[in-house]
């Protein structure tokens, strides 16, 4: 199975900060890679599919980038609705495999 | 616009079998352009991808290993849904259980609310 490990496992920031995320995938996975936020309550939302490509509907704040083991989300100016649960998910192989989370807080 | 509606028991023994149902609207579910899929979430073991079931010109389903002596995935046409048993359950089977839809690059753009399935005697 392909682990994915994303980092850090939380964080905090304030309204207005860049923030960043990282995933990486134990094997090459291409640009299979796949973010979404979820918040308390609720299913996961897709947020970047196929590393780069933002879901519609999806604030342009957001973005992907990254190819092969390495990838980043990140959120240009933090909003007040951001403050959630952001998982990696990569579909190149079966069985799909997720992150672990990375919680984003109010600091 | 895609919904995916669960319903199943919120409560089930040990040893039993666990069965939650996920009624499709807006697609499909013998569309050659998705897959239908299980996935579930607990504190212990985040969120873990269970199987799917697809339709290309034949049925076909996958499973994960942990689970696969113990899962089916069956899909109903005529009722326009899909839905997910697993026999033998233990307390490590409590859980969120989602229902979910990927498409393309098999990126997940569609899940149902969600089932809180707690195993108990």
């Amino acid at each position: 199975d392909i682990q994915m490990t994303q980092s850090p496992s939380s964080l905090s920031a304030s309204l207005g900060d860049r923030v960043t995320i990282t995933c990486r995938a134990s094997q090459n996975i291409v640009t299979f890679l796949n973010w979404y936020q979820q918040k308390p309550g609720k299913g996961p939302n897709l947020l970047i599919y196929d590393a780069s490509s933002l879901q519609s509907g999806v604030p342009s704040r957001f973005s992907g980038s990254g190819s092969g083991t390495d990838f980043t989300l990140t959120i240009s100016s933090l909003q007040p609705e951001d403050f959630a649960t952001y998982y990696c998910h990569q579909s190149f192989n079966i069985p799909r495999t997720f992150g672990q989370g990375t919680k984003v807080e109010i600091k | 616009q895609v919904q995916l509606q669960q319903s199943g028991p919120g409560l089930v023994k040990p040893s039993q079998t666990l069965s939650v149902t996920c009624v499709i609207s807006g697609d499909s579910v013998s569309t050659n352009s998705a897959a239908w899929n299980w996935i579930r979430q607990s504190p212990s073991r985040g969120l873990e991808w269970l199987g799917r079931t697809y339709y290309r010109s034949k049925w076909y389903n996958d499973y994960a290993e942990s689970v696969k002596s113990r899962i089916t995935i069956n899909a109903d046409t005529s009722k326009n849904q899909f839905s997910l048993q697993l026999n033998s359950v233990t307390s490590e089977d409590t859980a969120v259980y989602y229902c979910a839809r990927d498409v393309a690059s098999g990126q997940i753009d569609y899940w149902g609310q969600g089932t809180l399935v707690t195993v108990s005697s």
